[in-house]
């Protein structure tokens, strides 16, 4: 497709499970973010990869919180025993190499993630 | 560190009034500066962007913002509220450095009345 995709767009979840969640980004795009919409707020940053570097984690709100991705496609989050706070929006975004300036970020629809 | 302050969660204009969404925002050094808009169950789409430049940017749907950095400021304004511009505005910021992560501020829902 032409656009960022996100799997699956719901997820409701009981408290304690393990979900993922999937963002494939636009082919050809080295850099990927993933960022949470809580109700009423903005993004907040959580995770960003850059090609074959390490990723930079900074944004992470706790260790049940990981994410991977395998060369410069496919990313997965994922969120070890789930609480209610987790509940929100998680939005993946990618763009070109960062080669000085700045690459616009394209965003995906986002995974609407409900924990009971 | 940076952040973003967008003054106002809602605002309510009537169609044809102008529109003002606020954005103020800190950044140690000279940023980049973006709104983006959501419409209901759609995802981010840029509106405009501020890199280097032209203080004053024109976006899409009639759009634009200026960079007024002695007043760290990037308001957004369209002389003319149309109905379709119902949705939820976000401010960001980002630095040109490193990731270039984006910073977001908590947005401000705009409501266009008859």
């Amino acid at each position: 497709g032409a656009g960022v995709s996100q799997s699956p767009s719901n997820k409701v979840t009981e408290k304690g499970k393990d979900v993922e969640l999937r963002c494939d980004p636009i082919s050809g795009h080295t850099a990927l973010y993933w960022y949470r919409q809580r109700l009423g707020q903005g993004l907040e940053f959580l995770i960003y990869f850059q090609g074959n570097s390490a990723p930079d984690k900074s944004g992470l709100p706790s260790d049940r919180f990981s994410a991977e991705r395998t060369g410069e496609s496919v990313s997965t989050l994922t969120i070890q025993r789930t609480q209610q706070e987790d509940s929100a929006v998680y939005l993946c975004a990618s763009s070109l190499a960062l080669a000085g300036g700045y690459n616009e970020q394209f965003f995906g629809p986002g995974t609407r993630l409900t924990v009971l | 560190a940076q952040s973003v302050t967008q003054l106002g969660s809602h605002v309510s204009v009537s169609e044809g009034a102008l529109v003002l969404l606020r954005c103020n925002y800190s950044s140690s050094v000279p940023p980049y500066l973006f709104w983006y808009v959501q419409y209901p169950n759609q995802g981010l789409q840029l509106l405009l962007k501020y890199t280097t430049g032209a203080t004053l940017v024109k976006g899409i749907n009639g759009f634009e913002a200026e960079f007024k950095k002695s007043e760290t400021s990037f308001h957004l304004t369209k002389p003319s509220a149309h109905m379709s511009d119902a949705a939820e505005y976000f401010c960001a910021v980002c630095e040109d450095t490193g990731r270039r992560a984006l910073t977001f501020g908590s947005g401000t829902r705009l409501q266009v009345q008859p």
